[in-house]
């Protein structure tokens, strides 16, 4: 079965500092990942995937994230935080060989960017 | 505009007065979903449906129905609510063989509360 974990509840972290949100998963093929966001009295927003490819991909907001399949980690990732990126954050993964639950999501990590 | 729309944003019911939480999206998905989001348990998948009138039992189906009679429409029913279903409820839908380029688009979520 395919699983994810958020091993953060929530992650501070001041104005103008980098951030790192992170994610590591279980499946039993190649995975897709997903990062959503969720601002608050809102439903889940896309926020980026991997499927294949380059290690590193980039997403909406300057938000990037980089898949290391050694370490089945799929960190989230920005270079200057800004306190609009308060939100929680959803990592979720995908297993191509099961059809059935399709997204299964991490339990979410809580970002505050303080100013 | 493209969106999955879900009515009604907030409901606040007695204990055994049978409800129904309507999800409708617009994209021609066949995929859709129901997850309920509780604080420190993130996301679980209620029921899915892959298309019409297949659906099938998530993580979490105990004391929750569903139908998938028209393609564009999954509503959520309680037959008896209890107060352990108050929750924030999200419907989601994805067309199936891309879920892999575009993940899911949700709603904006339902505010349920048993009493």
């Amino acid at each position: 079965a395919q699983s994810v974990a958020q091993p953060e509840d929530q992650v501070n972290v001041a104005e103008g500092n980098p951030l790192t949100v992170k994610c590591t998963y279980s499946v039993s093929g190649n995975p897709y990942l997903f990062w959503y966001v969720q601002y608050p009295n809102r439903g889940l927003q896309f926020l980026l995937k991997y499927i294949t490819g380059d290690n590193l991909v980039k997403g909406s907001y300057g938000f990037e994230a980089e898949f290391n399949k050694s370490q089945t980690s799929f960190h989230l990732k920005k270079p200057s935080a800004l306190v609009s990126d308060s939100a929680l954050y959803f990592c979720a993964v995908r297993d191509p060989n099961n059809a059935g639950t399709m997204l299964t999501f991490g339990g979410g990590t809580r970002l505050l960017v303080k100013p | 505009e493209a969106q999955v729309t879900q009515n009604p944003r907030y409901l606040i019911t007695v204990t055994g007065k049978k409800l129904t939480v309507t999800c409708s999206q617009n994209m021609n998905h066949e995929y859709m979903s129901w997850y309920r989001q509780d604080p420190g348990l993130g996301l679980r998948q209620i029921y899915y449906s892959m298309n019409v009138e297949v659906t099938d039992k998530g993580d979490v189906p105990e004391g929750y129905k569903v139908s998938r009679k028209e393609k564009r429409n999954f509503p959520l029913i309680l037959e008896s609510p209890s107060p352990n279903q108050t929750s924030l409820y999200f419907c989601a839908s994805s067309r199936w063989l891309t879920v892999g380029n575009y993940g899911y688009t949700f709603g904006s979520g339902t505010r349920l509360t048993v009493v």
